[in-house]
Order: C-alpha cells, then structure tokens, then sequence
C-alpha cells in the first residue's frame, strides 16, 4: 500500500498569506510530483521532482516554488496567496515513471 | 490537439454491462499507458498498466494497446455501482500526461 502523506487537508486562508503545503512519502521513491485539479476538471502538472536537489516546473505555470532536500520530503510554497490560488494540490510519488502514487489532496481556499 | 484525449461521457451503463472507456494520444512515441480511476472527491488511483500491444488483463478490467492507431483502451466487465468514478488515461512521453477523463454511471 502507497504511503503518501499532505497535510494540512483543508486550509481557508487570506490574501497576501505566505503557505506551505506538505508532502511526504515512505516508499523511497525518487520522482515526486505537485498537480493541481479543479473540480469536474484536469489534472495539471505545476512542479516535479526526480530526485534531491532536483525540482522542474511543469506545464501549467505557478506561482509556487518547491524544493527537495530529502528524498521523502517535497513541499510546495506560495509566497503570497491569492483568490486565483484557490484549487485542490495533489502530490503523488513514483518509482516507475507513469505509475505514480496519490496522496490524499489538499484542498486551499484563498479569501 | 490535445496530447492525450479521452470523451468526458458521461458514460452510461447497466449493472453487469461491459463499460468500454476510450482514448487517443498523439505522441507516437510514447511507451507506456496508464489508467487511474478518481472517485468524486477522491485522488487518482492507478488501476491498469500497458506496455505492449495488445491486451492486457486483471480481474474485471482489460487494457488494450494499439500503437498503429494511436488507440488505448479500458474494458470493464461486470460493471458495478462501485465502478461509478471518474477514469483517466495517462501516456509516458518522457513524462506522464494525462487526459481529462471520462465519467463513468454503472446504473443499478
């Protein structure tokens, strides 16, 4: 079973808010990856990762950075958030490319 | 064109009908196929991979490959209210793109 971890799962938060959205695997998996999906919509590739100190961005542009020090660890931050930010974040995992592993999601209101 | 394209549905069929999700893409080079299902609400969940023409199965889902046509393929049989979701088609083209899916209703 994927052990995949974000937290926080819900966050209301103001404009102009600086945030960190967390992601963590146990598996021990080089590439890690952030999308974002609106409801009823598409899955949008914002940030990737194939191993430490190695991060690219996407194809939907985003006002996020990410990093990765540890190999387990992949957070992504918004400097200062805004309404436009508003979406579900998922962060999934993988060994072999394509078969990738889902956390649960974090869904961001930004007021 | 999109890269990876899938009809959004909604798909419509009886419990106990075979459900037959389609989809295209148009990188001829991509080299392996993924179907995830997403559950309303839920995060994607990988359910079938292919590597190869041909079919491949695993219990009630079969994947169908066809390289020549550009053309992959998910048959569900037996379908069940359970199976009601969301199923999204993803080709590795050095990166995996995904399609916007295609919205199945098993009816009971």
């Amino acid at each position: 079973e994927a052990d995949i971890y974000q937290t926080p799962r819900y966050l209301v938060i103001g404009t102009g808010k600086k945030i960190t959205l967390e992601c963590s695997q146990t598996m021990g998996h080089d590439k890690m990856y952030w999308y974002q999906q609106d409801p009823g919509m598409e899955l949008h590739l914002i940030h990737y990762s194939y191993g430490v100190n190695s991060t690219e961005k996407g194809d939907l542009s985003s006002e996020s950075t990410v990093s990765r020090i540890r190999t387990e660890h992949f957070p992504l931050t918004l400097e200062s958030a805004r309404p436009s930010h508003t979406s579900q974040y998922l962060c999934a995992s993988s060994e072999v490319e394509g078969e990738q592993y889902f956390g649960p999601g974090t869904r961001l209101t930004v007021t | 064109q999109k890269e990876v394209e899938q009809n959004s549905g909604p798909l419509s069929v009886p419990e106990g009908a075979i459900a037959s999700l389609n989809c295209t893409y148009s990188d001829r080079g991509s080299q392996s196929f993924f179907w995830y299902r997403q559950y309303s609400g839920k995060s994607p969940e990988l359910i079938m991979s292919i590597y190869s023409n041909g079919d491949k199965e695993d219990g009630r889902f079969t994947a169908q490959l066809n390289k020549a046509s550009q053309y992959v393929s998910l048959l569900i049989r037996d379908s069940q209210p359970s199976d009601s979701a969301t199923y999204l088609c993803a080709a590795n083209t050095g990166k995996l793109i995904f399609g916007q899916g295609t919205t199945l209703q098993v009816k009971p």
